[in-house]
């Protein structure tokens, strides 16, 4: 089963609005990672946020993180026809300190950008 | 181009043959992954080697599936006797082995048909 729980499945708005999804997931992580993908194709990273930091910004991207609640969520500010795709959390999951490599993906939110 | 790149990108088969699936790692990265991923959901994992080194498996990989990567350079998965439900696509991706981080990035992709 998948570790992380992603809301919304889908998420439809226009140029220039702000998109926000959120990831929830079970266990203790090293780290946490955005990925998107665009159709039929392979994942891009976007951002990593590690488990000892709450926040961290990347362009028009700002991830937040919070341990206690075990989620976090992605913001894209401005957004832009192009950031249409299905974006996916990842997690590291803990292995007494170390990272063991593997990530366990959510289900994806389904962002829409409409001109 | 000096990214992941897997091979081929679209395989048809039908049920019972053997596929072969090629994937080239990002030169300098000794880490090495499989994932699949079904319409709809997002990448499980499959299995990931350390330079030559397969170090771990999921139980999704049954006996059916095979994954080399001699020489710690690019890598193999071998599905035997094939089954309708092994139509998915096939994700690589590499990384550098990192004690605090693990970004990895991603291959396009070998899409799987099984008829």
């Amino acid at each position: 089963s998948q570790q992380g729980e992603e809301d919304p499945q889908a998420l439809s708005i226009q140029e220039g609005e702000n998109a926000t999804m959120n990831c929830s997931y079970k266990t203790s992580i090293n780290n946490l990672q955005w990925y998107r993908q665009n159709s039929g194709r392979g994942l891009v990273h976007l951002i990593l946020i590690r488990s000892n930091e709450r926040e961290k910004h990347s362009g028009r991207l700002r991830v937040t993180l919070d341990t206690s609640k075990k989620s976090s969520s992605l913001l894209i500010t401005a957004s832009r026809a192009a950031d249409t795709a299905s974006y996916f959390c990842a997690t590291d999951i803990n292995a007494g300190g170390t990272s063991y490599g593997k990530l366990t993906f959510g289900q994806g939110t389904i962002l829409t950008v409409h001109p | 181009d000096t990214g992941v790149s897997q091979d081929p990108r679209h395989k048809i088969t039908k049920r019972g043959q053997n596929v072969t699936f090629r994937c080239d790692p990002i030169s300098e990265h000794n880490r090495l992954y499989w994932y699949r991923q079904t319409l709809g959901q997002g990448p499980e994992f499959l299995t990931y080697f350390q330079n030559e080194a397969q170090l771990e498996k999921s139980r999704l990989l049954s006996d059916r599936f095979s994954a080399e990567r001699p020489k710690g350079s690019f890598s193999t998965l071998e599905i035997q006797r094939t089954e309708q439900g092994d139509s998915a696509m096939y994700l690589c991706a590499s990384s550098l082995r990192s004690f605090f981080a693990n970004e990895q990035f991603f291959g396009p992709g070998t899409r799987l048909t099984v008829l």
